[in-house]
């Protein structure tokens, strides 16, 4: 079965600091991964995604991500954070025998001036 | 159209009553999905249409949930006899249906059941 981990509730950073969100995912076979973001009360904003190839993908609003196959994580970066960036953030995978995204629980992301 | 549209937004009903919630995909996307979000939860796959293949209904959590779409238009998600625990957002979501396309949500209908 599919499966997305994100360990923290809440990520907290200062402005202009990078800012890290994790994810880690289990698959049977290799993963199409995505990220989304959440503005309040609005559905989700499609970020970036791997689907094979280099192992660093850049998306949209300065975001990055990597994907680690051996750690099977597929974590969210960006150098210097925006108080904009205050959202919340959606890792989900997908398996490529299937159609349908797992999404992991969520990470709110603070960004403070 | 621009994107996915759906509707109501908003949506308060009593226990026990019956709702329908639209879907208007992007033109020319053939895949359709439903996903529901609980409050301070991640989001849970209802349904998913692809053209005239028949859908996967896997993850509709009783039978008291059902969803149409025809052809490769306007989807509709029926709750019959609503109940408190149907609470949450709806987001339809689209994509073009290759293997690696990106989901595109709607803004979501937040169901309230009282």
């Amino acid at each position: 079965a599919q499966s997305v981990a994100q360990p923290e509730d809440q990520v907290n950073v200062a402005e202009g600091n990078p800012l890290t969100v994790k994810c880690t995912y289990s698959v049977s076979g290799n993963p199409y991964l995505f990220w989304y973001v959440q503005y309040p009360n609005r559905g989700l904003q499609f970020l970036l995604k791997y689907i094979t190839g280099d192992n660093l993908v850049k998306g949209s609003y300065g975001f990055e991500a990597e994907f680690n196959k051996s750690q099977t994580s597929f974590h969210l970066k960006k150098p210097s954070a925006l108080v904009s960036d205050s959202a919340l953030y959606f890792c989900a995978v997908r398996d490529r025998g299937f159609q349908k995204l797992v999404f992991g629980t969520g990470t709110r992301l603070l960004v403070s001036p | 159209g621009a994107g996915v549209s759906q509707s109501p937004s908003n949506k308060v009903t009593e226990k026990g009553k019956d709702v329908e919630l639209r879907c208007d995909p992007i033109s020319g996307h053939t895949a359709l999905y439903w996903y529901r979000q609980r409050l301070g939860q991640g989001l849970e796959f209802l349904i998913y249409f692809q053209g005239n293949s028949a859908p996967d209904k896997s993850g509709l959590p009783s039978d008291r949930f059902s969803a149409e779409r025809t052809g490769e238009s306007v989807s509709t998600l029926t709750i019959q006899r609503t109940q408190q625990e149907d609470s949450a957002v709806y987001l339809c979501a689209s994509s073009g249906g290759q293997g690696n396309s990106i989901q595109y949500f709607g803004a979501g209908t937040r169901l309230s059941v009282l």
